[in-house]
Parts: C-alpha cells; sequence; structure tokens
C-alpha cells in the first residue's frame, strides 16, 4: 500500500461548479498535511496547510480526518485557472521533516 | 523576496557521468531538500540539509549525494550517471529545525535532468 494514495482523475468541471477529492494516508502518526497545487512541468506550490479542525481559504476547503486518516479539499465555484494537478502530501514524521507526496489529482475546469 | 533559485535549468549528461545541480533557498530559510519527480511519478523525496548537515535521506543510492554550504545554498551531485536518473530535480526550503513539524517548504523551478 502506498504511503499517501490519491484519485489520479482526470476531474472534468464544469467552469462555476464544486469538486472535491480525497487522499488517503496510511501512517496514523503522521504530523502535518498540506495540499500543493502543480501545474504542468511546473513546480508545486504550497495552496494550504490542512489543519485539525478544518481550513478555509476563499474558494478552497480542506478537511482532516485523523480516525479514517484521510484529508479532503474542497474548491468551489471553479475557474478556469483551477486547472492544475492537486499533490496530497504528508509529513509522516515529526521531526524529519520528509514529505511524502501522493501521486496527484488532475482537474481540469472546462467552460 | 526572492523565491528559492535553481541551476542550471536544464542539464543534459551522458550515462556514465557526474551531475551538479545548485540551489538557492528563501532568504532566512536554514533547511533545504531535495526531490526527484521522473516523468510518470509522484515526488520522491532525496536529501535534507539543514545548518549544514545532512538531517534525512530517502531511499536513492549513495551516487546522490549533496551538501549545503554555510550560506545554505545546496548542491545535489549525481554520479555515474543511469538513464532512469533523467528525471525534473526540485530542491525546496523551509525555515528549519527552529520550526515544528508544520514548517511549510517552498520549492525552487526545478533542474530537468537528461541523460542520454
Amino acid at each position: 500500500r502506498k504511503e499517501v494514495e490519491q484519485d489520479p482523475g482526470p476531474f472534468n468541471v464544469p467552469e462555476g461548479a464544486t469538486v472535491a477529492f480525497n487522499c488517503t494516508y496510511s501512517n496514523s502518526a503522521s504530523q502535518s498535511f498540506f495540499w500543493y497545487r502543480q501545474d504542468c512541468r511546473k513546480e508545486p506550490k504550497l495552496l494550504m496547510s490542512v489543519y485539525s479542525s478544518g481550513n478555509e481559504d476563499g474558494r478552497f476547503t480542506a478537511q482532516l480526518n485523523r480516525a479514517s486518516q484521510y484529508i479532503s479539499l474542497l474548491i468551489r465555484d471553479s475557474k478556469l485557472s483551477d486547472s492544475a494537478t492537486y499533490l496530497c502530501v504528508v509529513n509522516p514524521e515529526a521531526a524529519g521533516n520528509k514529505l511524502t507526496f501522493g501521486g496527484g489529482t488532475r482537474v481540469l475546469v472546462k467552460p | 523576496e526572492a523565491g528559492v533559485t535553481q541551476s542550471p535549468t536544464h542539464l543534459i549528461k551522458t550515462r556514465g557521468q557526474q551531475a551538479t545541480l545548485r540551489c538557492s533557498p528563501i532568504s532566512g530559510h536554514t533547511s533545504v531538500y531535495w526531490y526527484q519527480q521522473a516523468l510518470g511519478l509522484g515526488l520522491q523525496f532525496l536529501l535534507w540539509y539543514d545548518e549544514g548537515e545532512e538531517r534525512n535521506r530517502g531511499n536513492f543510492p549513495p551516487r546522490f549525494s549533496g551538501r549545503q554550504f554555510p550560506n545554505y545554498s545546496s548542491e545535489l551531485n549525481v554520479n555515474a550517471l543511469e538513464l532512469e536518473d533523467s528525471a525534473l530535480y526540485l530542491c525546496a526550503s523551509s525555515q528549519g529545525l527552529a520550526r515544528t513539524f508544520t514548517d511549510t517548504q517552498y520549492f525552487g523551478p526545478g533542474t530537468r535532468l537528461t541523460v542520454l
């Protein structure tokens, strides 16, 4: 089993719609969680950290479910510019800073 | 404020040669990380340096090595290049060990290494 698993997609989303997807992680001792966004042939860029209580940043909402070991990302009112690969990232070690990346979920927003 | 910078942008080598990739972290960041992203694969953690020392290492052979300089910049060396080393090599930086496990990593644009 992979340490961090994501549905590769693609999720084809009409502009203005809402899309949500999950990521599961295997290490129950994982301490910190992030969503990064990666555009084609570009570097990953931090979208948001994921906190235990869940957090929202504009149109983006992230949730963490420690009991079921998954995190989720919801995008409301999708824009064409939201088309990208979304990487689920987990830091499985308390002090190791050794980020483990999921394979990414590809989102395509269409007019 | 300048972000993480990497050089060169592209590097073409032949099998058996050595490659050196360079990274400058965000000002004030003491930690530097190296990742490999091969075509069709996810990012794989290579190395983590903080305050000049190697702090953690991924599952890569010893021919992948690096170092961190007093100014916190870093270089990644890949010896005896193999065809499967062709990948995008990404460097990231963070504020380092002084932070808790919530330390956030910021990525540079990467060096695309092609081994022929």
